[in-house]
């Protein structure tokens, strides 16, 4: 069975600062997807990246940037120079591949609280 | 980019009476949609995928007669919750799903909150 583990909580950190959301994830299927959302208190979560197994360069966008491990099941996500803006809860989610559409599980998300 | 609708936003029904949420793909075809509940501060539930012409398929414990969902085409499927109840009460969010590049994508409604009197 697919599962995603996000341990922290919540996070709480000062505008300016760095902050790191970490994902654990197990699965038995050698071809999978990984994703990460965020879910502003409006609640419609936004897709941020998808990134599938066999890429494991990290990428940035902005502010944003993620480090794919394999070899840890894990991939973490980074916000830099956080803003308050960022504030949200983050989900990372595992897709298990059914025929014509992605089934995902879903971690418990981070609640992340930005604060001036 | 992809969006997708969900009408209403909000409802507020009573006891005994049947919701219908409507979930819409508007810039792309959806041949696969899927309905998660979410209760406060908790992750996402997958209630059910819903298919274009053919039946949903469940998770297990999820009471088919009781959410009933219609995928009519292409871009819209509806989740209808019958005779719902205030345990019935909860933030309902659907996701259509689109394929670029042989790879699939989820996107989100902004949700549905229902509350039942």
């Amino acid at each position: 069975a697919q599962k995603v583990t996000q341990a922290q909580t919540e996070i709480s950190v000062v505008e300016k600062e760095d902050v790191t959301l970490d994902c654990v994830y197990e699965t038995r299927d050698t071809t999978y997807y990984l994703f990460w959302y965020k879910q502003p208190p409006s609640g419609e979560l936004v897709f941020l990246i998808r990134r599938n197994s066999f890429d494991e360069q990290n990428e940035i966008s902005g502010r944003y940037s993620w480090n794919f491990q394999k070899s840890t099941s894990s991939f973490n996500f980074t916000i830099t120079a956080s803003q308050v803006v960022d504030s949200a809860v983050y989900f990372c989610a595992l897709s298990e591949l059914t025929g014509g559409g992605n089934k995902l599980t879903f971690g418990t998300g981070t609640q992340l609280k930005v604060e001036l | 980019g992809a969006v997708v609708s969900q009408h209403p936003s909000r409802v507020i029904c009573k006891s005994g009476t049947s919701v219908k949420i409507e979930c819409r793909s508007l810039d792309f075809q959806a041949t696969t949609m899927f309905w998660y509940r979410q209760f406060p501060k908790k992750s996402l539930m997958l209630m059910a995928t819903s298919n274009e012409g053919s039946k949903a398929t469940y998770e297990q414990g999820v009471e088919k007669d009781k959410f009933l969902i219609n995928h009519a085409s292409l871009t819209l499927s509806t989740l209808t919750v019958t005779s719902a109840h205030p345990e019935d009460s909860s933030f309902y969010i659907c996701s259509a799903t689109e394929r670029t590049g042989g790879t699939d994508t989820q996107y989100f409604g902004p949700g549905t909150r229902l509350t039942v009197l």
